[in-house]
């Protein structure tokens, strides 16, 4: 089955410094992976996807993510965190059972940036 | 682009009451979408899956008698939860993908719903 595990409820970090949010992933084949954005009482921001190419994929708001084949892991990465970087982040994984479009969501990771 | 409007933000009701809430994307087609749950502190639970013109797919253990859903045009898609009751209190996130396979998933803001 597939599965997508983010290891840390929460992490903190001070502004400027740089931060990672971890993800890895079980898969069959090939991985579809996505990282989104949740602010409070809104919904997800979509970040960046892996498909294929370049292990390292640059998305929105200066964020990047890297895959890694041989750890299964795609952890999103910012060099300088801002405090309204603050939010909930979610890593997940195309559903390629049954060729449907679903996503297997992780369980979150809150980030806090502190100033 | 890509924007997915869900409406309304938030809704009080009396148990009993049904509510609808509505999901439009403004500036795409949307072939396929999707409304989830999301309780407090936790990740988003799939709902189901609806597909322009055809019946939603709920996933195992929701109800398709209480959460309906109407997928009839390419920007619309409504759930309605029937005969609400408190422990439906929730925040629902409804989210639309175009027809590319690995295109990403749009979300709308989310709709607070308290039943009182």
């Amino acid at each position: 089955a597939q599965s997508v595990a983010q290891p840390e409820d929460q992490v903190n970090v001070a502004e400027g410094n740089p931060l990672t949010v971890k993800c890895t992933y079980s898969v069959s084949g090939n991985p579809y992976l996505f990282w989104y954005v949740q602010y409070p009482n809104r919904g997800l921001q979509f970040l960046l996807k892996y498909i294929t190419g370049d292990n390292l994929v640059k998305g929105s708001y200066g964020f990047e993510a890297e895959f890694n084949k041989s750890q299964t892991s795609f952890h999103l990465k910012k060099p300088s965190a801002l405090v309204s970087d603050s939010a909930l982040y979610f890593c997940a994984v195309r559903d390629k059972a049954g060729n449907n479009r679903k996503l297997i969501w992780g369980l979150g990771t809150s980030l806090a940036v502190n100033p | 682009g890509a924007v997915v409007s869900q409406h309304p933000s938030w809704v009080i009701c009396k148990s009993g009451t049904s509510v609808k809430i509505e999901c439009r994307s403004l500036d795409f087609q949307a072939t396929t979408m999707f409304w989830y749950r999301q309780f407090p502190k936790q990740s988003l639970m799939l709902m189901a899956t609806s597909n322009e013109g055809s019946k939603a797919t709920y996933e195992q253990g929701v109800e398709k008698d209480k959460f309906l859903i109407n997928h009839a045009s390419l920007t619309l898609s409504t759930l309605t939860v029937t005969s609400a009751h408190p422990e439906d209190s929730s925040f629902y996130i409804c989210s639309a993908t175009g027809q590319g396979y690995n295109s990403p998933l749009h979300f709308g803001n989310g709709t607070r719903l308290t039943v009182t």
